[in-house]
């Protein structure tokens, strides 16, 4: 069966430091990779996607993620966070021959302190 | 351009009643898609819509739930009779095709239903 699992229900940081909210994934097949962040009472928005070539993933708001096919990881990541990067953090995949299935992990609340 | 957008953006109703919730994807989005979020559990997929026709429905819980695309433009979900582990919050979603750049699925807000 394919999962995501984002072992993390919740993530604190302070302003400028740098985050990151983690992911790991369970498929039969080769996997496709997404971040999404919701923001209070909006949909969720699409962050990046890993599909093939570079492991190192960069998507918007400089967010960026690295695909560890050993560790079956796809954490998310940013240098210096901001308060407006507080929000919910979904990781999911597709395997190839799924067509566009969706599999997402519970998500991660990021909190970014001043 | 217009994103996903989805009505309700609540609805709260009793057990044993029909809701129905609509979704109108991007415009010259072929594929739909439903996906419900229960209690602050992993969104889990419903089902996939290419055009009017059901691609995948292996997500769809129980024959309480019944999607429609007719015309291929807009999707409505109803639920009935609702019962109490129904509430969550119900998004769609919308790609333009299945594979490459054309992948990247858009959501819309959600519509959060509960069921008293």
């Amino acid at each position: 069966a394919q999962s995501v699992a984002q072992p993390e229900d919740q993530v604190n940081v302070a302003e400028g430091n740098p985050l990151t909210v983690k992911c790991t994934y369970s498929v039969s097949g080769n996997p496709y990779l997404f971040w999404y962040v919701q923001y209070p009472n909006r949909g969720l928005q699409f962050l990046l996607k890993y599909i093939t070539g570079d492991n190192l993933v960069k998507g918007s708001y400089g967010f960026e993620a690295e695909f560890n096919k050993s560790q079956t990881s796809f954490h998310l990541k940013k240098p210096s966070a901001l308060v407006s990067d507080s929000a919910l953090y979904f990781c999911a995949v597709r395997v190839s021959y799924n067509f566009n299935k969706f599999y997402f992990g519970s998500g991660t609340k990021l909190n970014v302190k001043p | 351009e217009a994103g996903v957008t989805q009505f309700p953006s609540h609805s709260v109703i009793e057990k044993g009643q029909t809701v129905t919730l609509r979704c109108d994807p991007i415009s010259g989005h072929d594929n739909l898609y439903w996906y419900r979020r229960v209690m602050g559990k992993e969104i889990k997929f419903l089902l996939h819509f290419v055009k009017e026709s059901k691609q995948d429905e292996s997500g769809m819980p129980n024959n309480r739930f019944l999607a429609e695309r007719t015309g291929g433009t807009y999707s409505t979900l109803k639920v009935q009779p609702a019962e109490l582990e129904d509430s969550g919050v119900y998004f769609c979603a919308s790609s333009y095709g299945t594979s490459g750049r054309q992948e990247t699925q858009y959501f819309g807000p959600g519509t959060r239903l509960l069921v008293l």
